[in-house]
């Protein structure tokens, strides 16, 4: 799976956008960008994923540049309760079942100040 | 909503004891996975399941043991717990083949041996 790099932290005002970069600039054709973030003392939740078009669901959208090398995850109104850490995760999609192994790197700590 | 139930938040243990996670998902997901949590080691795969009964090693199998006896039900067995398996502990389950679907994770456990 192709290695990704992100800000370590990063801060948002309440009720502003929050857009958190990522890059990943080693990634394979068949390689999806999937983002996943953690709130202290929960487990990990899927936030959204994607191959080369944009995204958007309830949660967030996704970004991803023509080349495919960065991406971004933007929360459009950030509260309170985004206060986690978001994990940028590129993996291949493959037909067998081996190497399931989701990997998270160091993430960037979202901190949403009021 | 996706939903995924780990038997216990917080578990507290001796040396030697056999331990016993469960974890539970209603969505009717082929995979389910075990994974710890450790600061500075990241996510770390122990066993998956892509079936019932079925079992595949992960990273780091040893002194762990896991059964799947029905489709919803993954539970990790902790043969003999040791000192070195304090950590937080993460189900998670995902539907399919391949790595595209994400994996939906529970709130975890979190195991001290003393």
């Amino acid at each position: 799976d192709a290695k990704t790099t992100q800000p370590p932290s990063m801060d948002c005002a309440e009720g502003r956008a929050a857009n958190l970069p990522c890059n990943h600039s080693t990634i394979s054709g068949n390689e999806y960008v999937y983002w996943y973030r953690q709130i202290h003392s929960q487990g990990p939740q899927y936030i959204i994923h994607g191959l080369k078009n944009n995204e958007t669901n309830e949660m967030a959208s996704l970004i991803i540049t023509e080349d495919r090398k960065s991406s971004t995850l933007i929360l459009p109104h950030a509260t309170l309760r985004d206060t986690a850490v978001y994990y940028c995760i590129v993996r291949a999609a493959t037909l067998n079942n081996a190497g399931n192994m989701l990997t998270f790197g160091g993430g960037t700590r979202l901190m949403v100040k009021p | 909503d996706v939903k995924v139930t780990q038997s216990s938040r917080y578990l507290v243990k001796r040396t030697g004891e056999k331990v016993f996670l469960e974890c539970v998902q209603d969505m009717d997901h082929e995979n389910m996975f075990w994974y710890r949590q450790d600061p500075g080691l990241g996510l770390r795969l122990i066993y998956f399941s892509y079936d019932v009964k079925m079992k595949e090693k992960g990273d780091i199998p040893e002194g762990y043991s896991v059964s799947r006896e029905k489709k919803e039900r993954f539970s990790l067995i902790l043969e003999s717990a040791s000192t070195n398996q304090t950590s937080m502990y993460l189900c998670a389950s995902s539907t399919g083949q391949g790595q595209v679907q994400p994996q939906h994770f529970g709130d975890g456990t979190r195991l001290s041996i003393l």
